[in-house]
């Protein structure tokens, strides 16, 4: 079965650049959810979105941006990357049916030098 | 506001021996829990979710709105378990804190 596809896996970059991270969403769902988990820290959520659209916003820094495009495909945007932004970037999926559960990427494991 | 909390972060139980991992909730509305679980290196995994009642891997978790708990258990812990485990809670998906399972053989 289709999985949530995260690309790319792994990401190394200086600090001051910029990075953009990709979700793939599983077929026919609608809703994507990022998460940032930091080496032993538990997933902290940092937005989502429905049917194109910012569904709700949660700690993440303005340097970041978001969006989802009309595939459902979502892209998180980094900019002025920080030494602290070095984490595991989860992106997830549901198709917003209660009971349904969410479905995880691998993740993009981001290091900035 | 919604909120779940997993009061302990380190269990450290034999193999053969039961594991309750607790996990309380806040919520106003009706709530949707799930129980993620964390292998090393590998990619969080849904492993149960409340309002299906399943049993996975020997775990089960049942839902006491009274206590506002969603608690995880397994009558006999095996050394395949030992992983980082997730209660999380709808809508924002909240997540506790986790819980740190070792089981020692």
């Amino acid at each position: 079965a289709a999985g949530v596809i995260q690309s790319p896996r792994h990401l190394i970059k200086e600090k001051r650049e910029t990075a953009t991270l990709k979700c793939y969403p599983i077929p026919r769902h609608d809703t994507v959810y990022w998460y940032q988990q930091g080496p032993g820290q538990d997933p902290q959520f940092l937005i989502s979105f429905y049917e194109k659209m910012q569904s709700d916003k949660g700690s993440i820094p303005d340097r970041f941006s978001a969006q989802q495009f009309s595939d459902y495909h979502s892209e998180l945007n980094m900019s002025s990357l920080e030494l602290g932004d070095s984490a595991l970037y989860f992106c997830a999926s549901s198709s917003g049916r209660r009971g349904d559960g969410y479905t995880f990427g691998s993740g993009t494991r981001l290091t900035v030098v | 506001a919604q909120r779940v909390t997993q009061p302990e972060k380190l269990l450290s139980v034999f193999k053969g021996a039961p594991v309750e991992l607790k996990c309380n909730y806040s919520y106003s509305g009706s709530p949707e829990l799930f129980w993620y679980v964390q292998y090393s290196r590998q990619r969080l995994q849904l492993l149960l979710r409340h309002i299906s009642r399943e049993s996975i891997k020997g775990f089960t978790a049942d839902l006491n709105k009274g206590e506002t708990s969603f608690h995880l258990k397994k009558p006999f812990a095996q050394e395949e378990d030992s992983a980082m485990y997730y209660c999380a809670l709808i809508y924002k998906l909240s997540f506790g804190a986790g819980t740190t399972v070792t089981v020692r053989a």
